[in-house]
C-alpha cells in the first residue's frame, strides 16, 4: 500500500496562474479531504468528499475547486493563484466513520 | 461549534524531562480524539487516539494522553523527553460525522 500520495511536493506559481495538486489514495476510502496549513493556524478544511461524485466545502473554500470522479482520486484545483494561497497543502482520507484520518506527505505552494 | 483549544503555540522542556502538551476540546457529545505529530518537512502521523473505550490511551514513542469528560481535556504527556520527541504537535475532534476539527498546534523543543 502506498497510502496517500500527492504530487508535486514543492510548486512555484505566479499569481493568476492555475494549477492541479494530485491526491491518491489505494485503500478505497471513501472520505477524502483537503487542507491548507499555515503557522499559527493550525489546518484548516478547504474542500472535502464522502464518495465518487460527492464533495462539499470546508471551512475556506473561496479559490478552490475539487472533483471526486473515483474512489481513488481527489484533486484540488486552483483557478487563479493569489499569494495568500502561499501554503502546505495536505489531502487525507479515511473510511467513512472512521476513527482516524491518513495523510499525505503535503504540497508546498509558493505563489509568487 | 465545534473548537480545538491547544494552549502553549510553544513548549520548551530538557532532555529526560516530562512532557505535557494541552488539549481542550469543545463538543456537544463524546467525541473521537486524537494527537498527531508532525516532524519538520513531514507530513502527519497519528500518535494516539481515544475512541470510547479506556480513558487511557497510550501510543507510540512512549506517548499517552488521558480523556477527561469533565474536563473537556485531552492532555498529551510523555515521562521523560528525547531529543526526537522535537516536533510540531496537533490535537484534533471528531465529533460526529466525518470532519476532523484541529487545533492550532504546539510546538515542542527538547533541550540537551
Amino acid at each position: 500500500n502506498a497510502g496517500v500520495t500527492q504530487t508535486p511536493k514543492f510548486q512555484v506559481l505566479k499569481t493568476g496562474q492555475s494549477m492541479t495538486l494530485q491526491c491518491a489514495q489505494d485503500m478505497n476510502h471513501e472520505y477524502m479531504s483537503w487542507y491548507r496549513q499555515d503557522p499559527g493556524m493550525g489546518l484548516r478544511l478547504i474542500h472535502y468528499s464522502v464518495g465518487a461524485g460527492i464533495t462539499d466545502q470546508g471551512e475556506v473554500p473561496n479559490g478552490y475547486n475539487v472533483s471526486r470522479s473515483t474512489t481513488e482520486d481527489f484533486p484540488l484545483r486552483l483557478l487563479s493563484a493569489a499569494p495568500s494561497q502561499t501554503s502546505v497543502y495536505f489531502c487525507a482520507s479515511s473510511p467513512l466513520g472512521g476513527s482516524e484520518q491518513f495523510f499525505g506527505p503535503g504540497t508546498r505552494l509558493t505563489v509568487l | 461549534a465545534q473548537s480545538v483549544t491547544q494552549l502553549g503555540s510553544h513548549v520548551s522542556v530538557s532532555e529526560g524531562a516530562l512532557v505535557l502538551l494541552r488539549c481542550n476540546y469543545s463538543s456537544s457529545v463524546p467525541p473521537y480524539l486524537f494527537w498527531y505529530v508532525q516532524y519538520p518537512n513531514q507530513g502527519l502521523q497519528l500518535l494516539l487516539k481515544y475512541t470510547s473505550a479506556a480513558t487511557l490511551v497510550k501510543g507510540i514513542n512512549g506517548f499517552e494522553a488521558e480523556f477527561k469528560k469533565s474536563e473537556t481535556s485531552f492532555h498529551l504527556t510523555k515521562p521523560s523527553a528525547h531529543m526526537s520527541d522535537a516536533a510540531e504537535y496537533f490535537c484534533a475532534v471528531r465529533p460526529t460525522g466525518n470532519q476532523f476539527y484541529f487545533g492550532t498546534g504546539t510546538s515542542l523543543t527538547v533541550i540537551p
